[in-house]
């Protein structure tokens, strides 16, 4: 069975341009999360979504960030305008709701704004 | 915000040595779980832990959920080249959220 899916994998940008990013979470799970690692914060959870409605944004860092999820197979993290302190490796994980702890993750998308 | 402390840092070990690293929170945890990440993957599962005092092996792998709930350990025995990676302990405070420790470094000398 495929895992989650994300695109791109990588991602070089000049600041200020708009930068999305993309997750196809494993078929028939009713949660997906938005993770950013990077070395000095570690793994941050930025936002959920159950059954395709969004319920914790709390860890989106600014208005800069936006998240969409229109169907249960394809979610979106967008950034406008990009800035260099963006660059980070983001994340999709997404797991089933009876054992809605147990996230699993895609391999994320590297991110660079130059 | 809610912390985990994972130690240690990092390990450099001899292959065949067994291995135990932690995580301790302030906060009391519902589930404890452990994962792997290898250079340039996603973290990926390997343990899962529901209950307080509850010992679970996957293979090589032992962790058990501290009977305080604010703890958890994960112990591999024998280790071989392929465990090399990063590992992280993560605890569900509430809701769906996972709270992530900062990651124990393992390498192997063979």
């Amino acid at each position: 069975d495929a895992g989650v899916i994300q695109s791109p994998r990588h991602e070089v940008t000049e600041m200020g341009q708009e930068v999305t990013l993309r997750c196809k979470p494993i078929s028939g799970h009713d949660y997906l999360f938005w993770y950013r690692q990077t070395m000095m914060r570690g793994l941050e959870l930025l936002i959920y979504f159950n059954n395709n409605v969004p319920i914790d944004d709390s860890g989106m860092p600014e208005d800069r960030f936006s998240a969409k999820m229109p169907n249960a197979s394809f979610s979106t993290l967008k950034i406008q305008p990009s800035e260099p302190r963006d660059s980070a490796v983001y994340f999709c994980a997404s797991s089933l709701g009876q054992n809605k702890e147990t996230q699993y993750f895609g391999p994320g998308t590297r991110l660079l704004v130059l | 915000g809610q912390q985990l402390n994972q130690s240690p840092q990092s390990m450099f070990i001899q292959e065949g040595e067994d291995v135990s690293m932690n995580c301790t929170s302030s906060s009391i945890f519902n589930t404890w779980l452990w994962y792997k990440q290898d250079p340039g993957e996603g973290p990926v599962l390997l343990i899962a832990l529901y209950k307080a005092g509850e010992l679970t092996s996957n293979g090589r792998l032992t962790a058990q959920f501290g009977i305080t709930r604010k703890d958890s350990f994960l112990n591999i025995s024998a280790s071989i080249p392929s465990d090399v990676g990063i590992y992280f302990c993560a605890g569900q405070l509430y809701g769906n959220k996972l709270v992530f420790g900062a990651g124990t470094i393992l390498r192997v000398k063979s």
